[in-house]
């Protein structure tokens, strides 16, 4: 089984404060991506790499950077934290775009991070 | 870049009534249309998935239909039981990335 991990559930940060989210997945996936998920408006793409050091920008990049320094470690990186990034925060991984197996782009899912900028 | 709308946005069914979600979408090299299934508190799962070379799919009593020259895809629930209340996220891909739809809430009503 797939397995994506994030660093926490919940987080609180303050106005301004520089943020971290990490990923982690264990099988051995190229893809991997980071939504933000609010009410009504679905899953929204921030970020996604596929390829170690590789970066592409989603749909709402705008106040976030990314990391992939290792194929199994993709972050998430909120340089000032503001109140309107407070959400639930999913990564997510795939194995290969092109891969001929039938779920080379089923994306898995990590549990979530519930974020909180006062 | 791809626009997915999904619709109804709430659906309250019977116990053993069918539920049906549809997801338009608007890039038409989308060619990846999947559905995944959010319960409370958990994280999105895939429940099933369709390519544009395929115009239906089933799985139990889940299936999918695809109508590439209107754009628009449903998911279907036959037999609705209390297990399938959840939040149904419909997707598309032209490449590389997926587009959600806005999500429906489903209840199965006892």
């Amino acid at each position: 089984d797939v397995k994506v991990t994030q660093s926490s559930r919940y987080l609180v940060k303050r106005t301004g404060e520089k943020v971290f989210l990490e990923c982690v997945q264990d099988m051995d996936h190229e893809n991997m991506f980071w939504y933000r998920q609010d009410p009504g408006l679905g899953l929204r793409l921030i970020y996604f790499s596929y390829d170690v050091k590789m970066k592409e920008k989603g749909d709402i990049p705008e106040g976030y950077s990314v990391s992939r320094e290792k194929k199994e470690r993709f972050s998430l990186i909120l340089e000032s934290a503001s109140t309107n990034q407070t959400s639930m925060y999913l990564c997510a991984s795939s194995l290969k775009w092109g891969d001929p197996s039938d779920r080379a782009d089923t994306q898995y899912f990590g549990p979530g991070t519930r974020l909180t900028v006062l | 870049g791809e626009n997915v709308e999904q619709h109804p946005s709430t659906l309250s069914v019977q116990e053993g009534d069918s539920a049906v979600i549809k997801c338009t979408y608007s890039d038409s090299a989308s060619n990846y249309f999947p559905w995944y299934k959010q319960e409370l508190g958990k994280r999105p799962q895939l429940i099933i998935d369709i390519r544009s070379n395929v115009g239906e799919k089933k799985d139990q009593r889940i299936a999918v239909t695809l109508n590439k020259t209107a754009k628009h895809f449903s998911l279907h629930i036959t037999e609705t039981q209390p297990e399938d209340s959840a939040v149904y996220f419909c997707a598309a891909s032209p490449r590389y990335k997926l587009s959600f739809g806005a999500g429906t809430t489903v209840t199965v009503r006892a």
